[in-house]
């Protein structure tokens, strides 16, 4: 079977740093994508992590641990903009299907 | 920049219709995909397709069938839409191989009455 999990909400203060887990069990794992979805917009990309470690983009980084079945997106200096939600997909194996968590939402407050 | 684009933001439909949502890429992507996201559960996939004439089941395919007659244009059809069908549809594409980076459309949000 297959399964993700990601906190439903989460809230932060402006300027300060965030962390949002996923974790996920399935077979055939090939890569995690984080992705960010405004309200009643698409999901744009933010994120990809095949190898165990840590990616830094900007403001947002994102790490994986294959071993742990865990991921986590973290983003500093956090912007009234960042308000969204945050989904965590997961690549198998077979050709490019991915599977999402329910996604993250998060509060940005002043 | 990759375009996705779906036909309507915004469509009401009653019980029983056949609904045609259709979706179209710029990129000569090969793989396309259709979602529907619902508070609480995510993006779920419906279908998918790796080329022309070719689709393949999601997780949650009843009561939706495609079709990809052209490789940039891959349509979801509800055959008699119920008022479960009642979401926002998502589509995405991506090329073959690599990190298999989806694009996703701007969405369509359906009601169903």
């Amino acid at each position: 079977g297959q399964n993700i999990d990601q906190p439903t909400e989460m809230t932060a203060t402006e300027g300060a740093i965030v962390q949002i887990n996923c974790t996920y069990q399935t077979s055939g794992f090939n890569g995690l994508f984080w992705y960010q979805q405004h309200a009643g917009e698409a999901p744009t990309f933010l994120s990809y992590n095949v190898l165990d470690g840590l990616e830094e983009k900007g403001r947002f980084s994102s790490f994986l641990s294959r071993s742990k079945g865990y991921s986590y997106l973290l983003l500093k200096e956090l912007q009234m903009k960042d308000s969204a939600s945050y989904l965590c997909a997961v690549r198998k194996n077979q050709g490019g299907k991915l599977i999402f968590g329910q996604g993250t939402e998060l509060s940005v407050k002043p | 920049d990759v375009k996705v684009t779906q036909s309507s933001r915004y469509l009401v439909k009653r019980t029983g219709e056949k609904v045609f949502l259709e979706c179209v890429q710029d990129m000569d992507h090969e793989n396309m995909f259709w979602y529907r996201q619902d508070p609480g559960l995510g993006l779920r996939l419906i279908y998918f397709s790796y080329d022309v004439k070719m689709k393949e089941k999601g997780d949650i395919p009843e009561g939706y069938s495609v079709s990809r007659e052209k490789k940039e244009r891959f349509s979801l059809i509800l055959e008699s839409a119920s008022t479960n069908q009642t979401s926002m549809y998502l589509c995405a594409s991506s090329l073959e191989g690599g990190g298999s980076l989806q694009y996703f459309g701007p969405g369509t949000r359906l009601l169903v009455l």
